[in-house]
């Protein structure tokens, strides 16, 4: 079946500018994560959507950092007034929430969003 | 300190090698762990699970020892498919959901 889409898979922007990297989890998966690389960085988590509860925005860098789930499928992550360090590679994933006894299960990347902010 | 620390490497071993990455973890409320392996370029993907008992997956062993925080991966008869980036990933029980924590990423080439 279809795997997690991103788009665009690449996006280049000038400093100040706002972006918008659309996710398209699998079908039937309820939970929802935004994380990104950085060149050297191990990824690092955004935030995460678990079917209607609200969403966990602790790894949000700062207030220019904003996510929606609509309708518990699709997510868009909005970066307003880009800064350069945010470029990066922003990568959603999707899983089925938790497990027994509420362990982890599998999640399932996307293959990102390459932003780079000139 | 990190949350999630590995040895970035690179390892460079020869096809047929056994190789170990060792990986150690902050956060004692950490109670489920993976290793998650990453080509260049490419999104990550689950290589396996890690349970208390330690498994194995074919070529692949994991070991975890929560009294050192410490998670091990053990690769036999390298294949060059093998070569990519290992990486070491926690998560906590319900309440933090399921967000992960990934180290940076070990490195292993393997060569002909």
């Amino acid at each position: 079946g279809a795997g997690v889409s991103q788009s665009p898979s690449n996006k280049v922007t000038e400093k100040g500018k706002d972006v918008e990297l659309r996710c398209d989890p699998i079908s039937g998966h309820t939970a929802l994560y935004w994380y990104r690389q950085s060149l050297g960085q191990g990824l690092e988590f955004l935030i995460y959507f678990q079917g209607n509860s609200a969403p966990d925005k602790s790894g949000l860098p700062s207030d220019r950092f904003s996510a929606e789930r609509t309708g518990g499928s699709v997510s868009t992550l909005t970066i307003q007034r880009t800064q350069q360090e945010d470029s990066a590679v922003y990568l959603c994933a999707s899983s089925l929430g938790l497990g027994p006894g509420g362990r982890g299960v599998e999640q399932f990347f996307g293959p990102g969003t390459r932003l780079t902010v000139l | 300190r990190k949350e999630v620390e590995q040895d970035p490497g690179p390892f460079n071993v020869p096809e047929g090698a056994t190789v170990a990455f060792n990986c150690t973890y902050s956060n004692s409320a950490s109670q489920s762990f993976f290793w998650y392996r990453q080509d260049c370029r490419k999104e990550p993907k689950l290589l396996m699970s890690v349970y208390s008992s330690g498994n194995e997956d074919g070529r692949f062993t994991a070991q975890l020892n929560r009294a050192s925080q410490y998670i091990s991966l053990l690769i036999r008869d390298s294949k060059l498919s093998d070569s990519a980036t290992y990486l070491c990933v926690v998560s906590p029980l319900t309440g933090g959901g399921n967000k992960l924590t990934f180290g940076t990423g070990t490195q292993l080439k393997v060569e002909l």
